[in-house]
C-alpha cells in the first residue's frame, strides 16, 4: 500500500474541458512534486513545491496549473490539454528537497492515468 | 549532467541473485546514485542510495566501483514479486541554486522466472 494516495487513478477528458488531480500525503513530508510519465519511458520531473511554495517548474506548459492548498495536499489542474499529453501522472513527496545535505527518498503514488481525446 | 546507462532487459531464475549493472562515467564527486523500481501499474518504489561506499538494505545491496563510474544492484534472492523495471539514478546539482534533481535512466526490465 503506498503512503502517496492519487485520485482519480484514471481520467479520460477532452481537450476542452477543465480537470483536477489531487494528490496527498500523511507522513508529514514538506517536498511534493509532479512527475509525468509516457509509456515505456521514465518519470520526467514537472514540478516541486516545498513548504508549500513552487521551488523548480520544469518548462512545463501552463495548461498545467499546480496549486498546493497545505502541507498535505497537492493539486494539478488541468486545462485545454493535447493529445501528446496522455501519459501517467505520478505525484511524490520527501521530508524535504533533496538539497545539499538532505538525501531523503521520494515516495511516489501510484499515479492518475490521464487520456486526452 | 551525468548520465546513466543500463542494459534494457535482463532475466533472473526465481532464488538467484539479481545483478543489475549501471554506467555513470561522468559522474561527479558530490552526486549520488540512487536505485527506484516500478512495478507495472504501481508508482516508483526506492530501493536504495549510495555515493562511494557499498551500501545495503533490506532490499538490496548496492556495490559501487572505486572510480565511481559504475554501480551494481543486487537483489540476493530474486522473488516473482521482484519483476519490475529497475531505474538507475543520479543526483544532480543544478547550474543554479542548491535544490539537487534526479536524472533518470531508461531503466533495465527484470524479469524473474520461477
Amino acid at each position: 500500500d503506498t503512503e502517496v494516495t492519487q485520485t482519480p487513478k484514471h481520467l479520460v477528458m477532452g481537450m476542452t474541458n477543465k480537470k483536477s488531480l489531487k494528490c496527498e500525503q500523511h507522513m508529514g513530508h514538506r517536498a511534493m512534486y509532479w512527475y509525468k510519465q509516457k509509456a515505456k519511458k521514465p518519470p520526467e520531473l514537472m514540478f516541486v513545491y516545498s513548504y508549500e511554495k513552487l521551488s523548480i517548474n520544469e518548462s512545463v506548459p501552463s495548461r498545467f496549473s499546480p496549486e498546493c492548498p497545505n502541507s498535505s495536499l497537492l493539486n494539478l489542474h488541468l486545462h485545454a490539454l493535447q493529445p501528446e499529453d496522455s501519459a501517467l501522472y505520478l505525484c511524490a513527496s520527501s521530508q524535504s528537497l533533496q538539497g545539499f545535505i538532505s538525501n531523503q527518498p521520494q515516495h511516489f503514488g501510484d499515479g492518475t492515468r490521464l487520456s486526452i481525446l | 549532467d551525468a548520465k546513466t546507462t543500463q542494459p534494457p532487459s535482463m532475466d533472473c531464475a526465481e532464488g538467484r541473485a539479481a545483478n543489475l549493472p549501471c554506467n555513470h562515467s561522468t559522474i561527479s564527486g558530490n552526486e549520488y546514485v540512487y536505485w527506484y523500481r516500478q512495478i507495472h501499474s504501481q508508482g516508483p518504489q526506492y530501493i536504495i542510495h549510495g555515493l562511494k561506499n557499498n551500501e545495503t538494505n533490506e532490499m538490496a545491496s548496492l556495490i559501487i566501483t572505486e572510480d565511481r563510474k559504475s554501480s551494481t544492484l543486487i537483489l540476493p534472492h530474486a522473488t516473482l514479486r521482484d519483476t519490475a523495471v529497475y531505474y538507475c539514478i543520479v543526483r544532480v546539482a543544478p547550474r543554479v541554486g542548491n535544490n539537487r534533481k534526479l536524472i533518470w535512466g531508461l531503466g533495465t526490465s527484470l524479469a524473474v522466472n520461477p
